[in-house]
């Protein structure tokens, strides 16, 4: 079982609609999670950590469920400039080098 | 703003050639890593290094090594290439402070 599970997807969405993804991790001592976006050939980049409280960044909303654990996105209102992979990034240890495990990514297609 | 860069965007080697990517963060950050991205298997981490001269194995060093003679600098070294390490190299350094890791543009290596 991999680390850190996603649905490749891809999730095709209208524009101005509302998608929700999820990705599950194996490691209940995980301690911080993040969602990463990238681009077609690009760089990942952080787009938000992923508290215990759930947290909101604009159109963006993650939640985190460590009972089941798995962590959400949400993405309300898509924007063409959405679509991109989301990665789920988990770091199991926070340790000497923070080392991150990251899913495989979710493919999230906005159309017109 | 941190910038990380990396060697070259595109690389073609034969096998057998011994390759080197080289990485350089201006941020002064104390943690480095090296990672490879196929598809279907998302980011794998390869080696990384959270102090000069020190490095520790991540998740698939076989066929690898690497080096970090400045805080600066961290390279990736392929003894003897082989037509599986065909893949995307993407460099990432953070600060011990925080867990974001800002990423390369990436080497699109191609060994024949």
């Amino acid at each position: 079982r991999k680390e850190v599970e996603q649905d490749p997807g891809p999730f095709n969405v209208p524009e101005g609609a509302t998608v929700a993804f999820n990705c599950t991790y194996s490691n209940s001592a995980s301690q911080s999670f993040f969602w990463y976006r990238q681009d077609c050939r690009k760089e990942p980049k952080l787009l938000m950590s992923v508290y215990s409280s759930g947290n909101e960044d604009g159109r963006f909303t993650a939640q985190l469920n460590r009972a089941s654990q798995y962590i959400s996105l949400l993405i309300r209102d898509s924007k063409l400039s959405d679509s991109a992979t989301y990665l789920c990034v988990v770091n199991k240890i926070k340790a000497a080098g923070n080392k991150l495990t990251f899913g495989g990514g979710t493919r999230v297609l906005v159309k017109p | 703003d941190v910038k990380v860069t990396q060697s070259s965007r595109y690389l073609v080697k034969r096998t057998g050639e011994k390759v080197f990517l080289e990485c350089v963060q201006d941020m002064d950050h104390e943690n480095m890593f090296w990672y490879r991205q196929d598809p279907g298997l998302g980011l794998r981490l390869i080696y990384f290094s959270y102090d000069v001269k020190m490095k520790e194995k991540g998740d698939i060093p076989e066929g690898y090594s690497v080096s970090r003679e400045k805080k600066e600098r961290f390279s990736l070294i392929l003894e003897s290439a082989s037509t599986n390490q065909t893949s995307m190299y993407l460099c990432a350094s953070s600060s011990v402070a925080t867990e974001e890791q800002y990423f390369g543009p990436g080497t699109r290596l191609t060994v024949t």
